[in-house]
């Protein structure tokens, strides 16, 4: 079974400053991964993807994240945090065999203080 | 191009009746997932279709919850004799075909309050 972790249910940071948002998975097999955005009021975005390759992907609005086998993590970074970042984060994860949906964490609402 | 619509947008119900909870989703894609958000969680996964296969009903918690899906098409989730635990948040997905479910594009869910 699979199986997501996000430590921190809130993060606050500064306008400006980094932004590290924590996601360990759990997974039989060789996972691939995921972060999901969702502002107020809106569905879910995709912000990045790691499936094979290289295991630093970047995604939209200057996030990145390092898939990291040895730590079972997928941390997701920015190195300067803007005021339209203030979401929720979601860290999800789907193993390429067997079940096919996503397994997701339990979010971060990352807050973000001028 | 339009996105995953879903409809109500919001719905109250009495605690016992039944709901019917509808999801557009983007034309072309075959696979089709239900997730579930209760507050302050993440997303459980319910039901997904792929085609004209059957369907994998492996997350649907109680025999109250159904789901149907035309073709490939609109799909309904049906919870019958509705339960206050049954207040959530209900998402739908699709994607172009299950091999590419990595690629699933979100409806803005429909927020279910069973009183």
């Amino acid at each position: 079974a699979q199986s997501v972790t996000q430590l921190g249910s809130h993060v606050s940071v500064s306008e400006g400053a980094l932004v590290l948002l924590r996601c360990n998975y759990s997974s039989s097999v060789p996972p691939y991964l995921f972060w999901y955005v969702q502002y107020p009021n809106q569905g879910l975005q995709l912000l990045l993807k790691y499936t094979t390759g290289a295991t630093l992907v970047k995604g939209i609005n200057g996030f990145e994240a390092e898939f990291k086998k040895s730590e079972t993590s997928f941390h997701l970074t920015k190195p300067s945090a803007h005021m339209s970042d203030a979401a929720e984060y979601f860290c999800a994860v789907s193993e390429y065999t067997g079940r096919r949906a996503l397994t997701f964490g339990s979010g971060t609402r990352l807050q973000v203080q001028p | 191009g339009a996105g995953v619509s879903q409809s109500p947008s919001n719905k109250v119900t009495e605690k016992g009746k039944d709901v019917e909870l509808r999801c557009d989703p983007i034309s072309g894609h075959t696979a089709l997932y239900w997730y579930r958000q209760r507050l302050g969680q993440g997303l459980e996964f319910l039901i997904y279709f792929q085609g004209n296969s059957a369907p994998d009903k492996s997350g649907l918690p109680s025999d109250r919850f159904s789901a149907e899906r035309t073709g490939e098409s609109v799909s309904t989730l049906t919870i019958q004799r509705t339960q206050q635990e049954d207040s959530a948040v209900y998402l739908c997905a699709s994607s172009l075909a299950a091999e590419k479910r990595h690629e699933q594009y979100f409806g803005p869910g429909t927020r279910l309050t069973v009183t």
